[in-house]
């Protein structure tokens, strides 16, 4: 079966840290750019962070540059979210997905379905 | 940054109804832009891609079309299984955003 599920997320203290993965089975997940999305409670969708099938290129919304880094381990067929000094702010629902396509585009057709990752002292 | 502005916040329709849903780029994002659809508890789901192209396995009831700024999703004949939230996403110079959201209802 085709599908992606995220682990890691759960309750952590402002300023502390998470690793968030996600399991790729049933596709060749080296062939795929793969992206991290979150969602707030009762919020819309916001992109975290993109990165290429060799792990060489990756991209970031502006705002949480050099908090988070994004990775993957095509030999795991894994990817992972590094979340640190975390804020109230990225309280969230975290989805990782999968381009739709072999190339370059960017839309996203396989979703897991999410773990929850919530800052609170 | 590129911004999304969707709209309407919430459209109110009966099932059978056309629906019509916009989204502007508050710059020329040529037509690099997609429609997703979410229900609650649910993950997001591709509808369209490249501004008008239908993702796998979506039916022929929605269609979506413009270029630019300005973007429409349209979906022909309401199903009662397509109320849900409606998010558009473009991609375009290395960077990728979404919409606020369209939350169609059933009147």
């Amino acid at each position: 079966e085709v599908e992606l599920v995220e682990s890691g997320g759960g309750l952590v203290q402002p300023g502390g840290s998470l690793r968030l993965s996600c399991a790729a089975s049933g596709f060749t997940f080296s062939n795929y750019w793969m992206t991290w999305v979150r969602q707030a409670p009762g919020k819309g969708l916001e992109w975290v962070a993109n990165i290429k099938q060799d792990g060489n290129q990756k991209f970031y919304v502006d705002s949480l540059k050099g908090r988070f880094t994004i990775s993957r381990d095509n030999a795991e067929n894994s990817l992972y979210l590094q979340m640190n000094s975390l804020r109230a702010e990225d309280t969230a629902v975290y989805y990782c997905a999968r381009d739709h396509t072999i190339q370059t585009n960017w839309y996203f057709d396989l979703w897991g379905r999410g773990t929850l990752v919530t800052v609170s002292s | 940054e590129i911004v999304l502005t969707q709209s309407p916040a919430t459209l109110s329709l009966s099932p059978g109804e056309r629906a019509t849903l916009s989204c502007r780029a508050s710059q020329s994002i040529s037509i690099y832009l997609g429609w997703y659809q979410q229900k609650p508890g649910q993950s997001p789901r591709l509808l369209i891609y490249d501004a008008s192209n239908r993702a796998t396995g979506i039916p022929a009831r929605f269609s979506g079309s413009g270029s630019g700024t300005d973007f429409t999703l349209t979906i022909s004949s309401l199903e009662p299984e397509d109320f849900a939230f409606y998010y558009c996403q473009h991609r375009y110079n290395w960077a990728m955003s979404f919409g606020q959201g369209t939350r169609l209802e059933i009147k």
